[in-house]
């Protein structure tokens, strides 16, 4: 089974703050994605990676950076955190045409 | 650019009772289509993926049509039980460029009463 593990299930923390949200996949995808997901927007997408150390905007990108220096880690970074970064953050892989596999999320709070 | 709707918001129904969820998108150029479910604060389960080839695909008590030309799709539910009981979502996966990520609806969130 396919396996994607994000390093925290619940994450409070302080308005300008630098946040790391880290995701492992264990079934040598070569694609990995971040999104957010809010309550009436659905899921969005951050930001994707098709391979090591590239990376590729997606729909709402501003606030964000990612970085993929190996094939099954990404992690996603808020370089200044703030209160309306508050949400669902999902993280999923999958190879090229696949379904994609996701994991349990992480619930960010910022104060 | 795409856009993915799925009607209604919220279902309840009785369990043992037979029930369709909607997907319609806007642009019927898509690779494939993925329906998905969600429990209450977990990740999402990917429940069947249709190519853009196929007509339906079917996992279990769960079938999944695709009519591409219409911009539609929908997921037939057999003999509901209170363990349905979920958010599902439609996601469809763009054919060309940048189009290529999942694009995703709002999601049909469903319960099965027992």
């Amino acid at each position: 089974d396919v396996k994607v593990t994000q390093s925290s299930r619940y994450l409070v923390k302080r308005t300008g703050e630098k946040v790391f949200l880290e995701c492992v996949q264990d079934m040598d995808h070569e694609n990995m994605f971040w999104y957010r997901q809010d309550p009436g927007l659905g899921l969005r997408l951050i930001y994707f990676s098709y391979d090591v150390k590239m990376k590729e905007k997606g729909d709402i990108p501003e606030g964000y950076s990612v970085s993929r220096e190996k094939k099954e880690r990404f992690s996603l970074i808020l370089e200044s955190a703030s209160t309306n970064q508050t949400s669902m953050y999902l993280c999923a892989s999958s190879r090229f045409g696949d379904p994609q596999h996701f994991g349990d999320g992480t619930r960010l709070s910022i104060l | 650019k795409q856009e993915v709707t799925q009607i209604p918001a919220a279902l309840s129904v009785p369990e043992g009772e037979n029930l369709v969820l909607n997907c319609s998108f806007t642009d019927s150029a898509i690779y494939n289509l993925q329906w998905f479910r969600q429990d209450p604060g977990k990740g999402l389960t990917s429940l069947l993926l249709i190519q853009s080839s196929q007509r339906e695909q079917t996992s279990g008590r769960l079938n999944a049509s695709l009519d591409k030309s219409s911009g539609r799709s929908t997921l037939y539910i057999a003999a509901s039980q209170p363990g349905d009981s979920a958010t599902y979502l439609c996601a469809v996966r763009g054919s060309s460029g940048s189009a290529r990520q999942l694009t995703f609806g709002s999601g049909t969130q469903l319960t099965v009463l027992p």
